[in-house]
């Protein structure tokens, strides 16, 4: 069975600064997708980012990026020049083309 | 366009009785999902259709949870005999294609006292 392991409850970062997430997950999969979900205060969950396994270059949104590890299987996000707005729940996720599988999240805050 | 939907956005109910959640996916989304948050906790996959069909319904906890999505577009999740155990944000989920990003809706908060 897949497992998404999330070993960092709660975070924070000074606005404007660096902060990276930490994700690592269990499957005997070879194709599969991982994904970063952010969750506001209001629910709504909004994806961050999304990696395919097969690509071996990270992903990158803007300020959002990805350290993707295949054979450690770590999935790390990094954030850069933080923004208030980017205070949220951070889920990451793990899919083999069917159903999401969440980890238990890290909640972040941006201090001003 | 017009996001996901779920109504309604917030439900209370007594324990024992009988509830029904909606979900209105993005139009030409062919597969929809649904999960569970509890407080505190990420998601939890409960079933997901592909057009009518239920593909994987293995989350669903026990037989008082039960979801159709009779046209391949809105869904509705019920649930019988409800428990204080069952509340929890319900979230859907549809993509276009399994696969693909999954968009959500803004969840239904469940309560049950």
């Amino acid at each position: 069975a897949q497992t998404v392991t999330q070993s960092q409850p709660e975070m924070s970062v000074q606005e404007a600064e660096t902060v990276t997430l930490s994700c690592t997950y269990d499957t005997s999969e070879s194709n599969y997708y991982l994904f970063w979900y952010k969750q506001p205060p209001s629910r709504q969950m909004i994806l961050v980012i999304r990696q395919e396994a097969y690509k071996q270059q990270n992903a990158t949104e803007n300020r959002f990026s990805v350290n993707f590890q295949k054979a450690a299987k770590s999935f790390s996000l990094k954030i850069s020049d933080s923004q208030l707005g980017d205070t949220a729940m951070y889920f990451c996720a793990f899919s083999n083309n069917r159903k999401l599988i969440w980890g238990l999240g890290t909640s972040l805050a941006v201090n001003p | 366009g017009a996001g996901v939907s779920q109504t309604p956005s917030n439900k209370v109910t007594e324990k024992g009785k009988y509830v029904e959640l909606r979900c209105d996916p993005i139009s030409g989304h062919t597969a929809l999902y649904w999960y569970r948050q509890s407080l505190g906790q990420g998601p939890e996959f409960l079933i997901y259709f592909q057009g009518t069909g239920a593909a994987d319904d293995s989350g669903l906890p026990n037989d008082r949870f039960f979801a159709v999505r009779p046209e391949g577009s809105v869904s509705t999740l019920k649930i019988q005999r409800t428990e204080r155990g069952d509340s929890a944000v319900y979230l859907c989920a549809s993509s276009f294609g399994t696969g693909t990003e999954q968009y959500f809706g803004p969840g239904t908060r469940l309560t049950v006292t």
